[in-house]
């Protein structure tokens, strides 16, 4: 069965410090690693990583991906309250045939607040 | 560009009676279609999705069943609901998988179902 793991459940740091999030992943044929922001709502689509060690950057957002040691980090630095939220992470992995990538396995998230 | 549209926002239901929540898509042809559950504490659950109309794939066996009508809406039913339905649902689109690759996911704003 595929598993999502995220560490820690939960983080509670003040305004302006650098976190680091991750993901460790068991997933038969992987294709790609998605990282979401969930506010109150939708999660909004932040990064997907296929390559391992090359990073993505949006900003003071990064992250980047081990597929040897089958996981992955998201950094944010010097968070503001706006980045308080549920970052979720996802894999994906390839069915093969025609459907290709449409199965997601999510992980339970971290709840990130930031004090102002 | 393309948006996703999911109603009701908030619905509360008494045990045993049917349910319908709706999805559309705008501003693409041919999605890939999901529904996911979220429960407190947990990840996101997929239901159901869909590559094509009339094309329903179920992932759990469960109270509640989908159906893809038309190319961009996709329909989340239930004849009879039970307690266990409580959760927050969430649709979601992608692109259909091609050649290009993997295409992320992009989330509705969800639809909080209680049952009393």
């Amino acid at each position: 069965e595929d598993k999502v793991v995220q560490s820690p459940l939960s983080l509670v740091v003040h305004e302006g410090d650098t976190v680091t999030l991750n993901c460790s992943y068991e997933v038969t044929n992987f294709r790609s690693l998605l990282w979401y922001k969930q506010e109150k709502k939708a999660p909004t689509f932040l990064f997907m990583l296929t390559s391992s060690g090359i990073e993505k950057k949006s900003g003071r957002l990064s992250s980047i991906l081990d597929k040897k040691e089958l996981f992955s980090i998201l950094n944010i630095t010097a968070t503001q309250t706006g980045d308080s939220a549920i970052y979720l992470c996802a894999v994906g992995r390839l069915k093969g045939g025609y459907f290709g990538n449409e199965k997601l396995t999510f992980g339970t998230g971290t709840r990130l607040t930031i004090i102002p | 560009s393309q948006t996703i549209h999911q109603w009701p926002a908030t619905l509360v239901q008494p045990v045993g009676s049917p349910l319908s929540l709706e999805c559309t898509v705008e501003g693409t042809s041919n999605p890939n279609l999901y529904w996911y559950r979220q429960a407190a504490g947990r990840g996101l659950q997929l239901l159901f999705y869909s590559v094509g109309i009339g094309q329903i794939s179920s992932e759990v066996p469960q109270n509640l069943s989908a159906s893809r009508p038309q190319d961009r809406q996709f329909i989340l039913s239930s004849k009879k609901l039970l307690l266990s339905d409580s959760g927050f649902y969430l649709c979601a689109w992608s692109e259909p998988w091609s050649d290009r690759g993997n295409q992320p996911q992009h989330f509705g704003d969800g639809t909080r179902l209680s049952i009393l």
